[in-house]
């Protein structure tokens, strides 16, 4: 088992709409929660961060995290052709220097 | 500068050649990182220095050398590598406590081409 599960997608959305994107985690003692943004040829770029169960939200950016079933999303709303991107879902967990990433999904916002 | 800077940005090396890849962090972090993502693949973490102490060989060939001088300076020796081995090589750096870690920031990366 994967320990950060996404999927690859693409995910195809149209422009205005809500795009969301999934992510599940196998380590229950997982304590940080990211998301990153990452165009093509690029560097990857943060967008949220999560620490505690709820919702998080960043202007269109909402983060929701549920760390009882393991799992962490991230909503997009009013969809832009700019957002289109492949997402990573990124994990701290308890007394690791490292994050472990998902694989990334790939999103699609056509106008 | 802000944030983290890596030089080349491009680099075109012969199987034979010997090149160095620089990553310098300006946010004070203690942590650093190299990643390579080859085409349509993810993220594949190579090394992880904490506190200029390398913490994380993930199985990297020894054609890859990293060298950690101090919390802000990150290199990789790159010798008789493959074709394969091109990729875009990303650095990271974060703050790292004694039980977790927090956002990674990224460089821009350096694309390598292999000939």
């Amino acid at each position: 088992q994967k320990e950060v599960e996404q999927n690859s997608g693409p995910l195809s959305v149209p422009e205005g709409a809500i795009a969301s994107l999934n992510c599940t985690y196998s380590d229950r003692g997982s304590q940080s929660f990211f998301w990153y943004r990452q165009y093509s040829g690029k560097s990857p770029e943060l967008i949220m961060s999560i620490y505690s169960n709820g919702d998080k939200e960043d202007g269109r950016f909402t983060a929701q995290l549920n760390k009882a079933s393991q799992y962490v999303s991230l909503l997009i709303r009013d969809s832009q052709p700019s957002d289109s991107a492949t997402y990573l879902c990124a994990v701290n967990t308890y007394n690791t220097d490292k994050l472990i990433f998902g694989t990334g999904t790939r999103l699609q916002v056509f106008p | 500068e802000t944030g983290v800077t890596q030089t080349p940005r491009h680099l075109v090396m012969g199987m034979t050649n010997k090149k160095s890849l620089k990553c310098e962090q300006h946010l004070g972090h203690n942590a650093m990182y190299w990643y390579k993502q080859s085409a349509k693949k993810p993220l594949e973490l190579m090394f992880v220095y904490n506190f200029k102490e390398q913490t994380e060989n993930n199985s990297v060939p020894s054609r890859f050398s990293p060298e950690c001088p101090n919390s802000s300076h990150l290199f990789l020796h790159l010798h008789t590598l493959q074709p394969e081995d091109s990729a875009l090589y990303l650095c990271a750096s974060s703050q790292v406590t004694l039980t977790s870690t927090d956002t990674q920031y990224f460089g821009p990366g350096t694309r390598l081409t292999v000939l």
